[in-house]
């Protein structure tokens, strides 16, 4: 248990609605990143926040946006949905924004888009 | 050309079997570099760290290349629990701390 946890574990949407999805940091830390990963791909960066501020962003576009609230558990927006956002989201915690940092992943919500 | 890439097998092997992983990167800023495993549709996991001098834990061996740009993980007396995909992953850092995951090789241990 990294003590990372996300909501919900599973959700099916269809193409064109918009999906939030939860994270809740290990206790103590203070920056959260957010990845996808597609099927037999490696997870990709979607964007870091660091007390509350962005703090860089992968290559994915305007519609995936992000929240971290003053207790550091963070959100990941999607609007208008398409087929291809289908993935497993990770959610990783980390004390600092060191390259060499730990970072501790949550189990990850499937997202399936219809 | 992916910045991080592996071979993604499958690689299939006996128990007991030595078993090596290799991967390249291309980003030359990339600054640490680690193995994760991730069990199938479950989150990635640290598996370790690799160093230029090389490190060790266990039945792993982990190696770093910065001239060649290249890493390496050595699994000895592989057992069935090691089958998973491991993620070679090396870290850069121009704005956010970010890891960059290559696409990953999968193992599979038969009896």
């Amino acid at each position: 248990e990294t003590g990372v946890t996300q909501s919900p574990t599973h959700l099916i949407k269809t193409r064109g609605q918009q999906v939030t999805l939860r994270c809740s940091s290990q206790s103590g830390h203070n920056t959260v990143s957010w990845y996808q990963q597609a099927l037999g791909q490696g997870p990709q960066f979607i964007f870091q926040y660091y007390r509350e501020e962005e703090n860089g962003r992968g290559n994915f576009p305007p519609r995936f946006s992000g929240l971290q609230f003053p207790n550091y558990s963070s959100e990941l927006n999607v609007n208008a949905l398409e087929l291809d956002d289908s993935a497993l989201y990770l959610c990783a915690s980390s004390f600092g924004v060191a390259t060499n940092e730990k970072l501790f992943f949550g189990s990850g919500t499937q997202l399936s888009v219809l | 050309r992916k910045e991080v890439e592996q071979d993604p097998g499958p690689f299939n092997v006996p128990e007991g079997a030595t078993v090596a992983f290799n991967c390249t990167y291309s980003n030359s800023a990339s600054q640490s570099f680690f193995w994760y495993r991730q069990d199938c549709r479950k989150e990635p996991k640290l598996l370790m760290s690799v160093y230029s001098s090389g490190n060790e834990d266990g039945r792993f061996t982990a190696q770093l290349n910065r001239a060649s740009q290249y890493i390496s993980l050595l699994i000895r007396d592989s057992k069935l629990s090691d089958s998973a995909t491991y993620l070679c992953v090396g870290t850069s850092k121009r704005g956010a701390s970010k890891l960059t995951f290559g696409t990953g090789t999968r193992l599979q241990v038969t009896l």
